[in-house]
């Protein structure tokens, strides 16, 4: 079992420039998470992806937009990129259902410097 | 609305000695809580979760966290430490579909 699977590691983009991140789930789970980890903070959310429809959604401008695919794999795009969008970005997943102590299985993450 | 509180951004503690890291937390419902380590250029793993079974906690690494009710925390020991323990410590609360979670604490080992 691979886990939680993320590309690219790294990414450098410019002021006003679109990026995408991916996502693979854990084997057997159906449930995507996002966050967004700043320098020195802890993990905020940003949305959850269940069924190919955005379920919940924290505090992050529609900029940062997102997918979900029938392979329950997921996709994080995020238009006119701003300074302050540089942080590591953390995929999560859970098993079937929306159950709150269901663990979150978490990648690596995507490192984005945004110059 | 729930929120997380983790009490020092570091701690510092001896090789061997006791490992305390401290989490309050604040949940409008009956809270699942959660510890997570992230070590450098890595992503979460975690380390124990609190489901309302029982409220001491074991996890792995030698770690263990006891829920306090009254006290809404839910801190995190390890009766020894070791070296290999150094790296960044997160308490998370559950909501419905979201973990919140602490700042951090990051945890240094002196020899």
């Amino acid at each position: 079992d691979a886990g939680v699977t993320q590309s690219p590691t790294h990414l450098i983009k410019t002021r006003g420039q679109q990026v995408t991140l991916r996502c693979s789930p854990k084997s057997g789970h159906d449930t995507v998470s996002w966050y967004q980890q700043a320098l020195g903070q802890g993990p905020q959310f940003i949305f959850q992806y269940y069924e190919e429809e955005e379920r919940q959604r924290g505090n992050f401008p529609d900029r940062f937009s997102g997918h979900q695919f029938p392979n329950y794999s997921s996709e994080l795009n995020v238009n006119a990129l701003l300074l302050g969008d540089s942080a590591l970005y953390l995929c999560a997943s859970s098993p079937t259902g929306i159950h709150s102590y269901n663990e979150q299985f978490f990648g690596p993450g995507t490192r984005l410097t945004v110059l | 609305a729930q929120s997380v509180t983790q009490l020092g951004s570091h701690v510092s503690v001896s090789e061997g000695a006791l490992v305390l890291l401290r989490c309050n937390y604040s949940s409008s419902v009956p809270p699942y809580l959660f510890w997570y380590v992230q070590y450098p250029n890595q992503g979460l793993q975690l380390l124990l979760k609190y489901t309302s079974a029982a409220t001491l906690v074991k996890g792995i690494n030698g770690f263990e966290a006891e829920f306090k009710k009254s006290e809404t925390s839910f801190h995190l020991t390890k009766p020894s430490a070791h070296m290999s323990d150094a790296a960044e410590y997160f308490c998370a609360v559950s909501g419905i579909d979201r973990l919140t979670f602490g700042k951090g604490t990051h945890l240094i080992i002196q020899p």
